[in-house]
């Protein structure tokens, strides 16, 4: 069964169209995290929600914003996405003990 | 700051072993994980282990860990084509609500 879901598996949007991906779990762990993974690159974390409690890595443009209305969903939104932000989308969940276990992942095309 | 390196590139026939090297710089990490990639997917967890060990086995996987020069290893006994992947090391320091540290990535190629 799956534990970490993300929708949609590929999601092409237009320069600057407003887009969101979403992310649940099954898990009910705390923790929710969202990176972004370019071509051949390790994944780069844009922000993880303890709970309620949001936190930004200081490096995440303020493109990117995230909701977490409730523990099993978290959202990403991307405001104006440029070229530059075509990559495949992460989630990742944790209890808070150390491991995290990611979902499928979305891939953005940006057009 | 933290820095974990992986090299590149591993190419192994089915059948052999394979060991795959990362270095970390963080002596205060507390936890090292292991985890694959296949193409255009998420990332699974494989294994971890705690820094204050020195060895994990689970069925064909082997970690081993040298905390004094801050080398984990992964080694596949018996590797078949289905483990051609990415596979990528992760160290964490604050273990609640941690944050992972990813090293480069090593891509796996399984030649028969």
């Amino acid at each position: 069964d799956a534990m970490v879901i993300q929708n949609p598996r590929y999601q092409v949007t237009q320069f600057g169209k407003p887009v969101t991906l979403s992310c649940s779990q099954t898990l009910n762990h705390n923790v929710m995290y969202w990176y972004q993974q370019k071509s051949s690159q390790a994944p780069k974390l844009l922000f993880h929600y303890y709970d309620k409690d949001f936190n930004n890595e200081a490096d995440t443009p303020d493109n990117f914003q995230s909701r977490r209305p409730n523990t099993s969903f978290c959202f990403l939104d991307i405001r104006s996405p440029g070229l530059g932000d075509a990559a495949m989308y992460l989630c990742a969940t944790s209890s808070g003990q150390g491991e995290q276990y990611f979902g499928p992942g979305t891939r953005l095309t940006v057009t | 700051g933290e820095d974990v390196e992986q090299s590149l590139f591993l190419s192994v026939r089915e059948g052999d072993s394979s060991v795959i090297n990362c270095t970390y710089t963080d002596s205060s990490s507390t936890y090292l994980y292991w985890y694959k990639q296949e193409p255009g997917a998420g990332l699974q967890l494989l294994t971890y282990i705690f820094s204050n060990m020195d060895m994990k086995q689970d069925q064909r996987l082997t970690v081993l860990l040298n905390k004094k020069d801050k080398h984990l290893s992964l080694r596949i006994a018996d590797t078949q084509t289905g483990d051609s992947a990415i596979y990528f090391c992760a160290e964490s320091i604050i273990p609640t609500a941690s944050k992972l540290t990813f090293g480069t990535g090593t891509r796996l190629q399984v030649t028969l």
